[in-house]
């Protein structure tokens, strides 16, 4: 069965230091994995994914994301954090067998210091 | 249409009456989801119908929930006999539906029963 973990439920940064947040799947299959971002107020925005192609995938906003296997992680950074990077973000995992339904972390909410 | 439609976008109602919130997907996704969103809160899985196969109503809390899905197309989610607790927003996503898909959400539908 696919899960997904998100190791931190809140992270602060100081803006332009690195933002690391972390996500932990578990999929019988290769998964499809997936980063949204949701600001306050605001519906629900794919910032990237991940579908078995490059294990290095970079998205909107200048966030990135590495895919790795052996560690069956699919952390989400940045290298410089913004004021505007201020939101919640959700790990999503694909179901690979014929239901492909999307299984969703707990969310990490990225707070930003000045 | 261009995008997930939701419609009322909100509604006030009041404790122990019935409720029928829409959801307009993107024309020619099969897979259709609600969610909710309590303030502050991740996502909490309801429901989800992916083309002809019987839809996946583990997330659904009480019997006072349900949900259709007309001609593939649009759904609608009932709550009947509101509570207090129901208050959350409630989320439509559509995806094509096939594996590595992401899904597309719509602006969601606030509920406050008073």
């Amino acid at each position: 069965a696919q899960s997904v973990t998100q190791l931190d439920s809140h992270v602060s940064v100081s803006e332009g230091t690195p933002v690391l947040l972390r996500c932990n799947y578990s999929s019988s299959y290769s998964p499809s994995l997936f980063w949204y971002v949701q600001h306050p107020n605001k519906g629900l925005q794919l910032l990237l994914k991940y579908t078995s192609a490059a294990t290095l995938v970079k998205g909107i906003n200048g966030f990135e994301a590495e895919f790795k296997k052996s560690e069956t992680s699919f952390h989400l950074t940045k290298p410089s954090a913004h004021m505007s990077d201020a939101a919640e973000y959700f790990c999503v995992v694909s179901r690979m067998d014929s239901n492909y339904q999307l299984i969703w972390g707990a969310g990490t909410k990225l707070i930003i210091k000045p | 249409g261009a995008g997930v439609s939701q419609s009322p976008s909100n509604k006030v109602t009041e404790k122990g009456k019935d409720v029928e919130l829409r959801c307009d997907p993107i024309s020619g996704h099969t897979a259709l989801y609600w969610y909710r969103q309590s303030l502050g809160q991740g996502l909490e899985f309801l429901i989800y119908f992916q083309g002809n196969s019987a839809p996946d109503k583990s997330g659904l809390p009480s019997d006072r929930f349900s949900a259709e899905r007309t001609g593939g197309s649009v759904s609608t989610l009932t709550i009947q006999r509101t509570q207090q607790e129901d208050s959350a927003v409630y989320l439509c996503a559509s995806s094509i539906g096939r594996g590595g898909t992401e899904a597309f959400f719509g602006q969601g539908t606030r509920l406050t029963v008073v």
